[in-house]
């Protein structure tokens, strides 16, 4: 079945640094997300990309993030400069089509797990 | 941002037993979705909901969306250890993100 996958599965980086969290989306899929789970907290949405540009984002996803497609397999969250609440489970998600009265569920990674020193 | 809260946040029950997960908001969705979560990995999607009062039976487990498409159950029957895990609710606002509850954590002793 196929599957969403993110890579590295672990990434420890010095506070202040730039990260770059990558995934490879389902191949038919057309709408990318992107989660993150602070440890005992719940998966918070950070924003969701469609058509090459942001579609929603939330008040999380703030000037230090951005996301990319950067070609037609691979989607991206860049963390420009790492702060210590940045530590968390990051995971990419994918849906193969718009609403469709909401129909269309989001199949989830295995996640990234980023720690900031 | 809607609200969902899942009870109960822990469930433990023997074997053969059945148990309820319940996942409420005072907010309407348009669909709402059931994952499984094991440590260390993403959530596994279960199941969709979309229509008000609709049930969905996957093998030994119900789910119901409410009529109102405010809240959800999930019902296991005959539970099993392989059923141990988080399970955790989200709904689906509008046609992007979800919002997640906090999970309920179960464990079906042997």
């Amino acid at each position: 079945e196929p599957e969403v996958t993110q890579t590295p599965s672990h990434q420890v980086t010095q506070m202040g640094q730039e990260v770059i969290l990558r995934c490879v989306p389902i191949s038919n899929h057309l709408y990318f997300y992107w989660y993150r789970q602070i440890l005992g907290q719940k998966v918070e949405f950070l924003v969701s990309f469609y058509n090459n540009e942001i579609s929603e984002k939330s008040e999380i996803f703030d000037d230090q993030f951005s996301v990319e497609r950067p070609d037609g397999s691979n989607f991206t969250l860049k963390i420009r400069s790492t702060k210590l609440e940045d530590s968390a489970m990051y995971f990419c998600a994918s849906s193969p089509r718009y609403g469709g009265g909401g129909n269309q569920p989001q199949h989830f990674g295995d996640g990234t797990r980023l720690s900031i020193l | 941002t809607q609200l969902l809260e899942q009870s109960p946040q822990f469930l433990s029950i023997q074997e053969g037993e059945n148990l309820t997960v319940y996942c409420n908001s005072s907010s309407v969705f348009s669909s709402l979705q059931w994952y499984r979560q094991e440590p260390g990995e993403g959530p596994v999607l279960l199941v969709t909901v979309v229509t008000g009062g609709e049930v969905k039976k996957l093998k030994r487990l119900t789910f119901q969306f409410g009529d109102a498409r405010k809240d959800s159950s999930l019902h296991i029957t005959a539970a099993q250890p392989g059923d141990t895990g988080l399970y955790l609710c989200a709904g689906k606002d509008n046609d992007y993100k979800l919002s997640f509850g906090a999970g309920t954590t179960v464990t079906v002793r042997a």
